[in-house]
């Protein structure tokens, strides 16, 4: 497609239980983003790919929380024993290039998981 | 990292009316974008601008960085303006990260 892709759209899981969520980003863009946002919150950073590195990886909570991205295009979030706390929306952006500053970013629709 | 405030908060219109949305933040930047986050919760690019003014049909935003403040203006708005409305900023010190504000909600009532 055109846009940022992600799935899924929405996953529950139980507190404990291992995660993973998918993004596609736009055709070409380089660099890409996951953020992670709460209920009446505007999204907060977690980690930032540059092709198939993870470049910043700062905002990610704690070492239950990974990401890959091994072929420089598709990025799987990967969270280990999920907690009550997890529970948002987790948002992939892509921008063309993110070696001089982000450029405009695009975000997907989201991936909104709750844990029980 | 840096700080974004963004007011008012919560914002009531009557369809038809104009208001300003206002985003302070508390560095240099080196890229700010304003988005709106439609009820489904989509972020839709609005403006991307570091500095200057820009249109959009009824929308137009302007960045004053050596001030550290950018507007958004919406006019004669409508019932599917209503969302959140996000700036996002860049440092210059700290690419890679954007920073949000918490949003200004904007309800547009017919």
């Amino acid at each position: 497609g055109a846009g940022v892709s992600q799935t899924p759209s929405n996953k529950v899981t139980e507190k404990g239980k291992y995660v993973e969520l998918r993004c596609d980003p736009i055709s070409g863009h380089t660099a890409l983003y996951w953020y992670r946002q709460s209920l009446g919150q505007g999204p907060e950073f977690l980690i930032y790919f540059q092709g198939t590195g993870a470049a910043d990886d700062s905002g990610l909570p704690n070492d239950r929380f990974f990401a890959v991205r091994p072929e420089g295009s598709v990025s799987t979030l990967k969270i280990q024993r999920t907690e009550r706390g997890d529970s948002a929306v987790y948002l992939c952006a892509s921008s063309p290039d993110g070696q001089a500053g982000t450029g405009e970013l695009f975000f997907g629709e989201g991936s909104r998981l709750t844990v029980l | 990292g840096i700080q974004v405030e963004q007011s008012p908060p919560d914002l009531i219109l009557q369809e038809g009316a104009n208001s300003t949305l206002r985003c302070n933040f508390s560095d240099s930047v080196n890229n700010l974008q304003w988005f709106h986050q439609n009820p489904w919760g989509q972020l839709i690019n609005l403006f991307y601008i570091p500095s200057g003014t820009k249109q959009n049909g009824r929308l137009s935003a302007t960045t004053v960085a050596t001030e550290r403040y950018s507007l958004l203006y919406i006019s004669s708005s409508q019932t599917t303006d209503s969302g959140v409305y996000f700036c996002a900023v860049e440092g210059v010190y700290n690419f890679n990260k954007f920073y949000f504000g918490s949003g200004t909600k904007l309800n547009v009532k017919p």
